[in-house]
């Protein structure tokens, strides 16, 4: 079983739409985690942290539930340009000791 | 965040030849870490660099293959030896600083071997 887990997609849905992914982590020791965006032949770009509490940054809303070990990113009003690759990842020991899913695409249509 | 350079931005390369990739940093880090991206998949970590002693290796690499060199806080070099078509990979160094556990990557280097 993988440390971190995603549904890899591809999600295709329409501009306006809202989409949400879920990852999921086996290592109850992750300290903290995040998502990055990747788009296609670029590096990953951290998108935003994730917190116990829940945290949100526009039309970006990320969840950690620690009991069911998932993390969830929910992105509304979708725009053409949020068409990339998700990742999830988890990091725990410090950072010594970071773990990437394996990416959920998405593809926002007009 | 940090501005970060790698050269090459790519290269081909001959089979049994050895490639060595930069790394630069505008600013010390604390923590450099080399992950590798073969096509279609996600990344993995191949070692952290630290800075004046050797690199810490993940399972399934190891410094014969993949030697690592951090003279300063600013600058790493990753060097594939013996390639292999299998080394055909985008290799992306990271930083990050203590005190926070956020990792921003470089731009990354796209390895053909032939």
């Amino acid at each position: 079983r993988k440390e971190v887990e995603q549904d890899p997609g591809p999600f295709n849905v329409p501009e306006g739409a809202t989409v949400a992914f879920n990852c999921t982590y086996s290592n109850s020791a992750s300290q903290s985690f995040f998502w990055y965006r990747q788009d296609c032949r670029k590096e990953p770009k951290l998108l935003m942290s994730v917190y116990s509490s829940g945290n949100e940054d526009g039309r970006f809303t990320a969840q950690l539930n620690r009991a069911s070990q998932y993390i969830s990113l929910l992105i509304r009003d979708s725009k053409l340009s949020d068409s990339a690759t998700y990742l999830c990842v988890s990091l725990y020991s410090s950072a010594s000791k970071i773990i990437f899913g394996s990416g959920t695409r998405l593809s926002i249509r007009p | 965040s940090a501005v970060i350079s790698q050269k090459p931005s790519r290269d081909i390369c001959q089979r049994g030849t050895s490639l060595t990739i930069q790394c630069q940093v505008d600013s010390q880090v604390t923590m450099m870490f080399w992950y590798r991206q073969q096509p279609g998949q996600s990344l993995t970590l191949i070692a952290t660099a630290n800075q004046g002693s050797e690199a810490t290796y993940e399972s399934g690499f190891v410094i014969d293959k993949f030697p690592i060199s951090r003279p300063n806080l600013t600058f790493s070099t990753l060097t594939v030896s013996n390639m292999s078509p299998e080394d055909s990979s985008i290799y992306l160094c990271s930083v990050g600083s203590s005190g926070t556990d956020t990792q921003y990557f470089g731009p990354g280097t796209r390895l053909t071997v032939l």
